[in-house]
C-alpha cells in the first residue's frame, strides 16, 4: 500500500496568511494526487486534481504543486471560508489512500 | 446536476451486516467513464477508502476490509450498494458514496452515519 504522510496535522493562521500543507507519498505516484476540503458535518469537496489543476469554481488562491513523492497545497491568502480540514488522496494504485488530514484553524 | 444519496439503517448490531445503498441522480451509473465507491470516516478521524466498483462489475477493495466487504451495482435502479459483514464498534463511521472520474476526482454524497451498537 502507498502511505500518504500529511503535515502538519493542524495549524493556526490568520486571515490573509499564506498557508502550505504538504503530503509525502511512500513511493512515486507521478501526478496521481488530489486535494479535498472538508468542513464540519459536510462531505469533502474537490479542490485540486492531477497535482495542480483547480476544480471548476475553486478560487485561484488555492494552488497545488509537486511530483513523484512530494506534494503541496498552498492557500495564498487565507479567507474566513477556508478554515476547514484538508486531505490529500493518491489514486496511482489501489488501495486508494488519503493523507491524515490538516485542520486549518483561526489564530 | 449529479447527486448521490446514501440510504440504509443508522444503527447496526455487532456481528451483523451493514448494508447501504447509494442512489445516483443526474447521471447514469452505466458509464465506463466513471467508477463508484464508498469512503468512510470514523468520528473525529480521517478518511478511509473502502472500495470501488465499475458498472461492468469489476471491484477493488481495501485489503484491510476485503474479507468482509461486497460492492454491487444495480443498473436498472441506477444504484450501487455496500455490504460490510461482521461489524464491530470500530466500523462506526459516516459512510460516503461517491463517483470517481479520472482527471477530476471524487464527487461525494452527503454521507450517512452508521453506529454499531447493541
Amino acid at each position: 500500500d502507498i502511505q500518504m504522510t500529511q503535515s502538519p496535522s493542524s495549524l493556526s493562521a490568520s486571515v490573509g496568511d499564506r498557508v502550505t500543507i504538504t503530503c509525502r507519498a511512500s513511493q512515486d505516484i507521478g501526478s496521481d494526487l488530489g486535494w479535498y476540503q472538508q468542513k464540519p458535518g459536510k462531505a469533502p469537496q474537490r479542490l485540486i486534481y492531477a497535482v495542480s489543476s483547480l476544480q471548476s469554481g475553486v478560487p485561484s488562491r488555492f494552488s497545488g504543486s509537486g511530483s513523484g513523492t512530494e506534494f503541496s497545497l498552498t492557500i495564498s491568502s487565507l479567507q474566513p471560508e477556508d478554515f476547514a480540514t484538508y486531505y490529500c488522496l493518491q489514486h496511482n494504485s489501489y488501495p486508494l489512500t488519503f493523507g491524515g488530514g490538516t485542520k486549518v484553524e483561526i489564530k | 446536476q449529479l447527486q448521490l444519496q446514501e440510504s440504509g439503517p443508522g444503527l447496526v448490531k455487532p456481528s451483523e451486516t451493514l448494508s447501504l445503498t447509494c442512489t445516483v441522480s443526474g447521471g447514469s451509473i452505466s458509464s465506463s467513464s466513471f467508477s463508484w465507491g464508498w469512503i468512510r470516516q470514523p468520528p473525529q478521524k480521517g478518511l478511509e477508502w473502502i472500495g470501488s466498483i465499475y458498472y461492468s462489475g469489476n471491484t477493488y477493495y481495501n485489503p484491510s476490509l476485503q474479507s468482509r466487504v461486497t460492492l454491487s451495482v444495480d443498473t436498472s435502479k441506477n444504484q450501487f450498494s455496500l455490504k460490510l459483514r461482521f461489524v464491530s464498534a470500530a466500523d462506526t463511521a459516516v459512510y460516503f458514496c461517491a463517483r470517481w472520474q479520472y482527471g477530476s476526482g471524487w464527487h461525494w454524497g452527503q454521507g450517512t452515519l452508521v453506529t454499531v451498537s447493541s
